[in-house]
């Protein structure tokens, strides 16, 4: 079963920040936060990944609070290609990854 | 870096045949590759843990004479559905295990949509 919950869907205007919450109340002390997002009719693609410190890339920022039951996963400015389906996934080195049903993005012109 | 392609992207066949699906990590190694099913509107579903050489582990429900996998190299993994059928119909993704720098994050490929007819 899937350790985590978000919003099944959210809004963004084009250019603008989307951020995304993901809830993991019950994470444990060695297990990583995992960001993966699938666009219609493709694999999902590895966007971030963290475990206790906020971490930047040049997709997107995480942002995982001191005491990491939940998470934001940042969309700095987000533009139509941004349009998918968003999994937050808690996950332990050597464990599967267990993908819930995610929060699927619009990004509106 | 991290690419991870699929072929065929899609197929259509008939029922009782089979088909074969190749899964191939581009630019790195992968000891460990997975496959998924996603029906519509659905989530990934991992079917099966594939192992350079060794037999593949298969998730509780998945046949395992129904589909073959095979990882002969550390870049290759085959899916075989044998004897397809409509019920088989499904959009079939596999992933990689870039195992380096203490992280196994998996790398997806493209996805293969198999009809059965």
């Amino acid at each position: 079963d899937a350790k985590t919950t978000q919003p099944p869907s959210m809004d963004c205007a084009e250019g603008r920040a989307a951020n995304l919450p993901c809830n993991h109340s019950t994470i444990s002390g060695n297990e990583y936060v995992y960001w993966y997002r699938q666009i219609h009719s493709q694999g999902p693609q590895y966007i971030i990944h963290g475990l206790k410190n906020n971490e930047t890339n040049e997709m997107a920022s995480l942002i995982i609070t001191e005491d990491r039951k939940s998470s934001t996963l940042i969309l700095p400015h987000a533009t139509l290609r941004d349009t998918a389906v968003y999994y937050c996934i808690v996950h332990n080195y050597g464990q599967n990854f267990v993908f819930g049903p995610g929060t699927r993005l619009s990004v509106l012109p | 870096g991290a690419v991870v392609s699929q072929h065929p992207s899609w197929v259509i066949c008939k029922s009782g045949t089979s088909v074969k699906i190749e899964c191939r990590s581009l630019d790195f190694q992968a000891t460990t590759m997975f496959w998924y099913r996603q029906f519509p509107k659905q989530s990934l579903m991992l079917m099966a843990t594939s192992n350079e050489g060794s037999k593949a582990t298969y998730e509780q429900g998945v046949e395992k004479d129904k589909f073959l996998i095979n990882h002969a190299s550390l870049t290759l993994s085959t899916l075989t559905v044998t004897s397809a059928h409509p019920e088989d119909s499904s959009f079939y993704i596999c992933s990689a295990e870039e195992g380096t720098r203490n992280t196994d994050t998996q790398y997806f490929g493209p996805g293969t949509r198999l009809t059965v007819l």
